[in-house]
């Protein structure tokens, strides 16, 4: 069964600095992986997506992950961070093939101080 | 196009009580899925359903039921409620399966079980 982590509970960046928040993935075969964000009380919304191709993809307010399939991980990143940006960070992992559920890690809340 | 619906957004229920919960996805997407938030695990996965079939189920207890409609529209339902209910209740919505669609997250129900 496929499966996430994300191994830090919380990333804490100054503001105008990079930011990484890190994930890695199990899955049997390839994976489709996905990365939501999650304001306060408010559902998650799509960031960004790796499917094929490209190892580096870019997505929603400037933030890109890096696909490393020997490292089988998914990392989030982006150049300067903002205020703006703390929330709630998810990735997800789904197998290319057959009918598999969308599989998330636990969250990693992301803190960006001015 | 309007985004997922949820409602009811806040429910309190006593336990051993039933509750139902519906999810409007967004026009034209044929998958929904539900997901099951507590500050302690995460985002866990309920089910998913498409075009009115169950193809995916998570590893909860029979009291949590769900299905879905000729419209798309769907609702989830969990009997005999415990404490341990208490959560944010997601539903997503998607073009489809087994394909990377990204999925569509409604704003949640939060449920309290007292």
């Amino acid at each position: 069964a496929q499966s996430v982590a994300q191994p830090e509970d919380q990333v804490n960046v100054a503001e105008g600095n990079p930011l990484t928040v890190k994930c890695t993935y199990s899955v049997s075969g390839n994976p489709y992986l996905f990365w939501y964000v999650q304001y306060p009380n408010r559902g998650l919304q799509f960031l960004l997506k790796y499917i094929t191709g490209d190892n580096l993809v870019k997505g929603s307010y400037g933030f890109e992950a890096e696909f490393n399939k020997s490292q089988t991980s998914f990392h989030l990143k982006k150049p300067s961070a903002l205020v703006s940006d703390s929330a709630l960070y998810f990735c997800a992992v789904r197998p290319t093939t057959g009918f598999q559920k969308l599989v998330f890690g636990t969250g990693t809340r992301l803190l960006v101080s001015p | 196009k309007a985004g997922v619906t949820q409602t009811p957004r806040y429910l309190i229920k006593t336990r051993g009580q039933q509750v139902t919960l519906s999810c409007s996805p967004i026009s034209g997407h044929r998958s929904v899925s539900w997901y099951q938030q507590t500050p302690g695990q995460g985002l866990q996965f309920l089910f998913e359903y498409f075009s009115e079939t169950q193809r995916n189920k998570g590893n909860f207890p029979g009291r949590f039921s769900g299905r879905q409609f000729s419209n798309s529209r769907s609702e989830m339902n969990v009997s005999t409620l415990e404490l341990g209910d208490s959560a944010l209740y997601l539903c997503a919505s998607s073009q489809g399966v087994a394909q990377p669609y990204e999925q569509y997250f409604g704003p949640g129900t939060r449920l309290t079980v007292t």
